[in-house]
């Protein structure tokens, strides 16, 4: 059991520019979550999968966001023309049906 | 909607101090309770959790007690050491809006423990 990983680590862009990251959940967790944290906040609710579909988006998901994970598998995160208020870490996290969560190491996003 | 409110930090303790940190929740169902931990640098830990009340969670020395009539989960460690250094999450999932079990997390609170 290698656990989630995510990909990148760290992002640097520019504003306006476009940004993708991936997650790599623990092998058979049909649910993936997609969250956000800000500096001395915790870790927001993105968006929700179960297997392949896309089950629930927070509002926090503006319509420059957009998640897929296709064949129930690896899941990724796509935010298009970024802002500054994009910075964050984006954190993934899978689990078995309604068990407990399990969290990547995230991806750290600066936009300058 | 649902929400956790956590003690506001830091936290400064000399080893071997007795800790606790507050959480209440408020939620419209029957949530799970979860504590979090995040070591400088890395990703977020599942410290322990409980499902229904009166329920104790407890891992590495760590305690919480789910009370549903005082809304409360609140974390305990008779001794801390050094490594226990890091920011803690409260957080639940309240399965009664949904079938997602997204949580919900308090802002942290950042734990340093001093030699």
């Amino acid at each position: 059991d290698t656990g989630v990983s995510q990909n990148p680590r760290h992002k640097i862009t520019k504003r306006g520019q476009n940004v993708t990251f991936r997650c790599d959940p623990i092998s058979e967790h049909n649910r993936l979550y997609w969250y956000r944290q800000t500096l001395g906040q915790g870790p927001e609710f993105l968006t929700y999968f179960q297997n392949e579909a896309q089950l629930e988006k927070s509002r926090l998901l503006s319509d420059r966001f957009s998640a897929e994970r296709p064949k129930g598998s690896f899941s990724t995160l796509e935010i298009q023309r970024t802002e500054q208020g994009d910075s964050a870490m984006y954190l993934c996290a899978s689990s078995p049906p309604m068990e407990t969560q399990y969290f990547g190491p995230g991806t750290r996003l600066l936009v300058l | 909607g649902d929400s956790v409110t956590q003690m506001e930090g830091p936290v400064t303790l000399s080893e071997e101090a007795f800790l606790t940190i507050n959480c209440t929740y408020t939620a419209t169902g029957y949530p799970s309770l979860f504590w979090y931990v995040q070591y400088p640098g890395e990703g977020l830990q599942l410290l322990l959790k409980a499902t229904k009340a009166d329920d104790k969670g407890s891992n590495k020395g760590f305690e919480a007690t789910y009370r549903k009539e005082t809304t409360s989960f609140h974390l305990e460690k008779g001794s801390v050491q050094v490594s226990d250094s890091a920011v803690y999450f409260c957080a639940l999932s309240d399965p009664s809006g949904g079938s997602n079990y997204k949580l919900t997390f308090g802002k942290g609170t950042l734990l340093t423990v001093n030699p």
